[in-house]
């Protein structure tokens, strides 16, 4: 069956430290991946898209691989803030669907 | 009006009654879609339009119609309503086809509706 996984419900991270979070798929192609962010009680917010041909995508303190060998991507967020945390939400696009399969997200929270 | 928005924020409803979820976006955006988000399960796509005059069946539509009479709105139907639709709903919205390609989706800030 199809499957999207990400590492874990909740994440504590200490503040100024890479916080890393995980999104695994079995049974997809995607052919392109997105990450959002999601506060409480608010709808997702669109933060990267990386597509299947890119390994690396980066903007500002974020950066997310693809490997789409391993079916995994991976967010990093670097010099975490407190205000970094939210529940951070993966999202796969296959070629020819029409729609995006989410995964259940990951609640990170950074410790001041 | 910026983005999107969705009425009611929250409802209670008794079990058998029918009830529309607005939703509203002046981005003028071509495709749009209703999804439920659970608890464990996930945000799941419930229906999609990827213009004005056509809508599509999601992963969960049973129970759910919708309906695109022009670009801006649309709204979802539950007939006649049961307790396993108690959920949160969003509404979203993309420039160009719902195949998401690049589209990163715009949501709303959700619908609370709890039946009883």
């Amino acid at each position: 069956s199809q499957k999207i996984e990400q590492n874990s419900e909740a994440l504590n991270i200490q503040e100024g430290k890479t916080a890393t979070l995980t999104c695994n798929y079995t049974n997809y192609s995607p052919a392109y991946l997105q990450w959002y962010r999601q506060d409480p009680g608010r709808g997702p917010v669109f933060l990267l898209l990386i597509r299947e041909n890119e390994k690396e995508k980066r903007k500002e303190r974020l950066k997310v691989t693809f490997d789409t060998t391993l079916k995994q991507s991976l967010f990093h967020i670097t010099a975490s803030q407190p205000a970094d945390s939210a529940t951070y939400l993966c999202a796969l696009i296959v070629t020819g669907a029409n729609n995006l399969f989410f995964g259940t997200g990951t609640r990170l929270t950074i410790i001041p | 009006i910026a983005g999107i928005t969705q009425a009611p924020t929250s409802q209670i409803l008794a079990a058998g009654r029918r009830m529309t979820l607005r939703c509203t976006q002046d981005m003028r955006h071509n495709a749009m879609y209703w999804y439920r988000q659970d608890l464990g399960l996930g945000l799941r796509l419930i229906h999609y339009s990827n213009t004005a005059g056509t809508t599509g069946k999601g992963e969960v539509p049973d129970g759910y119609s919708v309906s695109r009479a022009n670009t801006d709105d649309f709204p979802l139907t539950l007939a006649s309503a049961v307790p396993s639709q108690t959920s949160v709903y969003f509404c979203a919205s993309s420039d160009g086809l719902a195949g998401g390609r690049r589209n990163e989706q715009f949501f709303g800030p959700g619908t609370r509706l709890t039946v009883l």
